[in-house]
């Protein structure tokens, strides 16, 4: 079964520090990657995501994720935080065949972004 | 607009009283899951559902069921809720041949 694991459960930085959260999965396929942020009181929304091609991959807010996977790894970037970007990050994999395949979330990672 | 809609968005409720969260998407997707988030546990799925009367169930079904007559709804029924219940429910659907999922804004539910 596919598991994701995210090692910082909780990071405190200042506004415009460098960001990078980390997400390791086990899954003996290919997979697809996504991150999902949660503000304070809302929901999910999709951050970015990769299915293939070039392993460094450009989402929205100025995010960007890159795939390695020798190091089954799809960690998060942020080269200057916001306040804004006080939220909750999830990553979450699913193996890429065709019809319904389950998607599975890690426990998260609350980045608190001090003014 | 392109939205997935739960209701109630907050209910608290005693234990042993039947409730349903209503959970309805307008995107025509064939694919919708609930899932329950707790302090450290992140998201873990309840239910899911491939289609119209097709369901199965997820990693945390104990004291759930769900039914999907329409493409559209699928909601989640909890026949006898227990405090052990309480959390924040999220409803999602995802479209064939894609991999983002679409969430809901959420259902605290508080079972004392």
């Amino acid at each position: 079964a596919q598991s994701v694991s995210q090692h910082n459960h909780h990071v405190i930085l200042s506004e415009a520090a460098s960001l990078e959260l980390g997400c390791n999965y086990s899954y003996g396929g290919t997979v697809n990657l996504f991150w999902y942020v949660q503000y304070p009181g809302q929901h999910l929304q999709l951050l970015l995501k990769y299915f293939s091609g070039d392993p460094l991959v450009k989402g929205i807010k100025g995010f960007e994720a890159e795939f390695i996977k020798s190091k089954f790894s799809f960690n998060l970037r942020k080269p200057s935080v916001q306040w804004s970007d006080t939220a909750e990050y999830f990553c979450a994999v699913r193996p890429p065949a065709g019809g319904y395949q389950k998607v599975t979330f890690g426990t998260g990672t609350k980045l608190q972004v001090i003014p | 607009e392109a939205q997935v809609t739960q209701n109630p968005r907050y209910l608290i409720t005693v234990t042993g009283k039947k409730l349903t969260v209503t959970c309805s998407q307008n995107m025509n997707h064939e694919y919708m899951s609930w899932y329950r988030q707790d302090p450290g546990l992140g998201l873990r799925q309840i239910y899911y559902s491939m289609n119209v009367e097709v369901t199965d169930k997820g990693d945390v079904p104990e004291g759930y069921k769900v039914s999907r007559k329409e493409k559209r709804n699928f909601p989640l029924i909890l026949e006898s809720p227990s405090p052990n219940q309480t959390s924040l429910y999220f409803c999602a659907s995802m479209g064939t041949g894609r991999g983002e999922q679409y969430f809901g804004p959420g259902t605290r539910l508080t079972v004392t």
